[in-house]
This record gives C-alpha cells, structure tokens and sequence, in this order.
C-alpha cells in the first residue's frame, strides 16, 4: 500500500519568514496530493491540493511544487504569520476505487512572532 | 463542500463499554471514511464505508471492535466495542463525493476518554 513520509517533525521559524513542508510517497499510482491544516482541538482542513498532471500550484501565500519522478512533493508559505502556526498534515491518494487518503506524520508549525 | 456533522463531539466512557458514534452529511456521498487520530499523532484509516456494501477495514481494525453501519448516502455510524484506555483518541469522519477531482473534507470529530 501507499507510505507517505514527511519531514520536519517541528519547524520555527520568524513570522515574515518562509516555511517548507516535505512529503515523499511511495505508490506511483497516487495522483491527488492535499494538504491539511489542523489547529489545537480542530479537525484537520484543506488548505491546497494538487494533482499529478500539475507541477505547481498557488494560493496567495500557499503553495504546493509535485514531483512525479522523484515522487515528493512539498509546501511552501511565504510571509508567515503567527495565525500559520499549527500542524500540517500531506497526504496521498488514486483518484479511482478505493480513494482513502493515506496521511504523513505531520509536522508541527511554529511562528514566533 | 458538504456540511459533515459528527455527535458526539466528546465523551468519556468506561473501559469494557461502547460507544456509538455518527457522522450525518448534507448532501449524498458515495464514500464515507472513518479515521482515528491518536494523541499527538497523524490520522490512520480504520475503514471505508459505502452505501449498500460491507464496510473495508484496514490492517490491523476488525470489525468486531469496530462495527460499521451504512444505511443510506448521507449517514454512517461507527461503533467503538469493548474500549479500554489505549482506545481513547479522536475519530473522525470524512465524505468523498465518489466525482472524481473533488476533495474530502473532515467533521469535526469525536473526542473520546476512556478511564
């Protein structure tokens, strides 16, 4: 089955400063890739997503780089705010039959103001 | 998206009790999945539950300790069957419409404590 790894565990950084998220997978076959954003006592929300076809997406501060061949993909944010601070979860899913999103470990965003 | 509503939203049960939990949806869905999150840690699969079919559990979930009801597009039910401590965790339940590029988003989730 799918084993996605993500790395760091915790990241800090300064608020204003960039943050990288690394997630690689192992199936080849998976081809949706979202992201979650999960705050204290909340459930986990999507923040973006993207698919195989694409190798770059935006939103505003938010964006999510895919690469097929070496199967990794990662989250960047620009211009962080303390409001970014939370734990982040990738995750890796077929877009067909069983389409159960299979989670990295997560890693935990702090930004110190 | 779909609303996705969850009840309970907490409890706290005795060990050797069950627990019932629902996930009721705005709209029909083809999929319905439900996930536990252990204390500090990512989300894991316990199983995929389609409307008019067995629920698929993952390894390491049974479906004895885990009974799964599916009785219609917008509403499932888990059970969590003879809980002991190492049971207490959040779980949640998340929708895929089955139309394919949609996402799956997430209720907000059960928090159960087992003493």
């Amino acid at each position: 089955g799918e084993n996605v790894e993500q790395h760091p565990s915790t990241l800090s950084v300064q608020e204003g400063d960039s943050a990288v998220i690394k997630c690689t997978y192992s199936d080849s076959a998976s081809n949706y890739f979202p992201w979650y954003k999960q705050e204290l006592g909340k459930r986990p929300q999507l923040i973006i997503d993207i698919r195989s076809n694409v190798g770059e997406k935006k939103d505003q501060r938010i964006a999510v780089t895919l690469n097929k061949t070496a199967k990794h993909f990662s989250l960047h944010i620009t211009e962080t705010q303390p409001e970014d601070s939370a734990v982040y979860f990738c995750a890796a899913l077929m877009d067909t039959g069983r389409r159960a999103l299979t989670f990295g470990s997560g890693t935990r965003l702090q930004v110190q103001p | 998206s779909a609303v996705i509503s969850q009840k309970p939203s907490r409890d706290i049960c005795q060990r050797g009790t069950s627990l019932t939990i629902q996930c009721q949806v705005d709209s029909q869905v083809t999929m319905m999945f439900w996930y536990r999150q252990q204390p500090g840690q990512s989300l894991t699969l316990i199983a995929t539950a389609n409307q008019g079919s067995e629920a698929t559990y993952e390894s390491g979930f049974v479906i004895d300790k885990f009974p799964i009801s599916r009785p219609n597009l917008t509403f499932s039910t888990l059970t969590v069957s003879n809980m002991s401590p190492e049971d207490s965790s959040i779980y949640l339940c998340s929708v895929d419409s089955g139309a394919g590029g949609q996402p799956q988003h997430f209720g907000d989730g059960t928090r159960l404590s087992i003493l």
